[in-house]
């Protein structure tokens, strides 16, 4: 069974540019996270979906950054404009139900290394 | 003052040595405590949930103590396989999907 992929792997862009992250989920998970690691800080909650819905997006750090999931499948990340703290790795991740539920693991993507310059 | 607390580390450890990790948490609804894995440039793994009467999973031990808010992670017999950074992870009982990490601890297990 596929894992949680994300695309792209690597990502080098100018400051003020536009960058879209994609996350396909594990196939018949509802919930979908995006989470990130700034560079010297410890990984951080970004948000959360159920299907197509949002259901928690407090960890977004500000109007810049722009979460979807269309049709509750795959998800995608908009950062506009890329500012230099934005750099780091973006990871999705995916679960049936709540982690906190015995046997309900969440699976994380390699993530995306964003590099702005 | 960060939610979870962890010793960055690195322990530099030789191969059948025992090492212990700990970890602090500070907010007292904290539920649910996870020991993630994560090795370089990888995506974070579930190495194991941590439960209030402590577990086992071959050599890893993990424990739990509420009224210290603490967690630990004991590695027996360490292999070179074991070198990565272990994340310390915590869900509040009002947020039951929002993993909390520490910044982890890296573990160097050298021949």
């Amino acid at each position: 069974e596929a894992g949680v992929t994300q695309f792209p792997s690597h990502s080098v862009i100018e400051k003020g540019q536009t960058v879209t992250l994609r996350c396909d989920p594990i196939s018949g998970h509802d919930n979908l996270y995006w989470y990130r690691r700034v560079m010297g800080k410890e990984i951080k909650f970004l948000l959360h979906f159920v299907k197509e819905s949002k259901q928690d997006e407090s960890g977004m750090p500000n109007n810049r950054f722009l979460a979807e999931r269309t049709g509750g499948t795959y998800s995608t990340l908009k950062v506009q404009p890329a500012e230099l703290e934005d750099s780091g790795v973006y990871f999705c991740a995916s679960s049936q139900d709540s982690p906190r539920r015995s046997g309900n693991t969440i699976y994380f993507g390699e993530g995306s290394w964003l590099t702005v310059v | 003052r960060k939610e979870v607390e962890q010793d960055p580390g690195p322990f530099n450890v030789p191969e059948g040595a025992t090492v212990a990790f700990n970890c602090t948490y500070s907010n007292s609804a904290s539920q649910s405590f996870f020991w993630y894995r994560q090795d370089c440039r990888k995506e974070p793994k579930l190495l194991m949930s941590v439960y209030s009467s402590g577990n086992e999973d071959g050599r890893f031990t993990a424990q739990l103590n509420r009224a210290s808010q603490y967690i630990s992670l004991l590695i027996r017999d360490s292999k070179l396989s074991d070198s990565a950074t272990y994340l310390c992870v915590v869900i509040r009982m009002d947020s039951s999907y929002k993993l909390i990490f520490g910044s982890g601890t890296r573990l160097l297990v050298r021949p």
